[in-house]
């Protein structure tokens, strides 16, 4: 069976500092990966998503970048936080990039103080 | 591209009445409409889904449907019990793209 490790749970940065999430999932290959930031009132915001090692789509130009090195591993990053950077993070895998479910890890709870 | 709104972005409903939370979205072209379910503090996990190739989609007290000419789809849930609490996201899919999310609905069921 398919699983998606996501971590660190919780995170408290000072604004910044750099930030750098993982996400690895195990059981399949080839994934397409997510980067989701969930905000309050603002539901699911995609940041990044990848359908292979090297490929990046951004789909909201802001403060993070994101890089996958092995295929089945997904990284969020950025050099400053700011204190907009604050939110729940979540990453997600699919087999193909649409209409098909997405399966999401359990989150990384960032604040930035 | 593709917009998603959903509606109300709160409920509270008794314990064993319905809730229904509806959404819209944007491009004619979307085919897979799932909906999600976030608990407290995790990561939303899917409850059911519809294509567009059908109008309604049951699952036990989970319930679906499609209107595909106005462009909106709902969630109905019978019989709801304290546990249905949470956040549910709607989504839509037009086949090229990456799934798009309402803002969600955060349902509470009062005992």
């Amino acid at each position: 069976s398919q699983t998606i490790h996501q971590w660190p749970a919780t995170l408290v940065q000072p604004v910044g500092s750099p930030l750098s999430l993982e996400c690895t999932v195990e059981g399949t290959s080839n994934p397409n990966l997510y980067w989701y930031r969930q905000a309050a009132g603002r539901g699911l915001q995609l940041l990044f998503y990848s359908v292979g090692i090297g490929q990046i789509s951004s789909e909201v130009p802001q403060n993070l970048s994101a890089s996958r090195p092995q295929d089945r591993q997904f990284i969020l990053s950025s050099k400053k936080l700011l204190l907009s950077d604050s939110g729940f993070y979540l990453c997600a895998w699919s087999r193909v990039l649409s209409n098909t479910e997405a399966f999401f890890g359990q989150g990384t709870r960032l604040t930035v103080v | 591209g593709e917009n998603v709104e959903q509606h109300p972005s709160t409920l509270s409903v008794q314990e064993g009445d319905s809730a229904v939370i509806k959404c819209t979205y944007s491009d004619s072209a979307s085919n897979y409409f799932p909906w999600y379910k976030q608990e407290l503090g995790k990561g939303p996990q899917l409850i059911i889904d519809i294509r567009s190739n059908v109008g309604e989609k049951k699952d036990q007290r989970i319930a679906v449907t499609l209107n595909k000419t106005a462009k909106h789809f709902s969630l109905h849930i019978t019989e709801t019990q304290p546990e249905d609490s949470a956040v549910y996201f709607c989504a839509a899919s037009n086949g090229n793209t990456p799934l798009v999310f309402g803002k969600g609905t955060r349902l509470s069921v009062i005992a």
